[in-house]
């Protein structure tokens, strides 16, 4: 079984750029959901989406979007990016959207914007 | 508003027991999750707690009382693997976690 994966592992943008980052989810998994981990910090809920619509929001602004594809992968665009959006940057898979459904993560990609 | 407490640093001694405690107030409550974060790595699945109780799995077990907003990691047999942070996460519906900072556990030998 493949977890979930994350591509790229490591990117350096500069402040007002845009970047693009992607996601596989573990198989069977229709539920993909983006977080973001800032040092030291736990992470961050930016959003989910399931059967390819945004279900449900954290507090980041618009220039945070995002895709689901039809085979359950997904894209996290951001957009103007700022020097504070350095951050490892998570995205999960779950079974299902039912409370005892685990989140299963992968290693996330490091952001690093100069 | 969300809020999720947990202690920032512990230390602990291998083969010793460690508690790690976690008190939430959240909107919307629909199970409690702990993961473990070694440094650089995916946070991986604990456990998870929606009754109040104790649940147990193997040399972990977590602790849920929804009345008092408070649950706890036990730890037990500490290896030296087992130094990595520990996240408390609550499930505030539909899996959309809201995590703690985080408790960083330092095991020595």
């Amino acid at each position: 079984e493949t977890g979930v994966t994350q591509s790229p592992t490591h990117l350096i943008k500069t402040r007002g750029q845009q970047v693009t980052l992607r996601c596989s989810s573990q198989s069977g998994h229709n539920t993909v959901s983006w977080y973001q981990q800032a040092l030291g910090q736990g992470p961050q809920f930016i959003f989910q989406y399931y059967r390819e619509e945004e279900n449900g929001r954290g507090n980041f602004p618009p220039r945070f979007s995002g895709l689901q594809f039809p085979n359950y992968s997904s894209e996290l665009n951001v957009n103007a990016l700022e020097l504070d959006d350095s951050a490892l940057y998570l995205c999960a898979s779950s079974l299902s959207r039912t409370g005892n459904s685990p989140l299963h993560f992968g290693n996330g990609t490091r952001l690093t914007v100069t | 508003g969300q809020n999720i407490d947990q202690p920032t640093e512990m230390t602990a001694t291998e083969g010793a027991i460690v508690q790690i405690n976690c008190t939430y107030q959240t909107s919307g409550f629909n199970g409690l999750f702990w993961y473990q974060q070694h440094a650089g790595e995916a946070p991986t699945f604990l456990s998870y707690n929606v009754l109040d109780g104790l649940e147990e799995k193997g040399r972990f077990s977590s602790f849920l009382s929804r009345s008092k907003g408070y649950s706890y990691l036990l730890l037990k047999e500490l290896q030296m693997k087992d130094s990595a942070s520990y996240l408390c996460a609550v499930n505030t519906g539909f899996q959309k976690l809201v995590f703690g900072t985080g408790t960083r556990l330092l095991v020595s030998p």
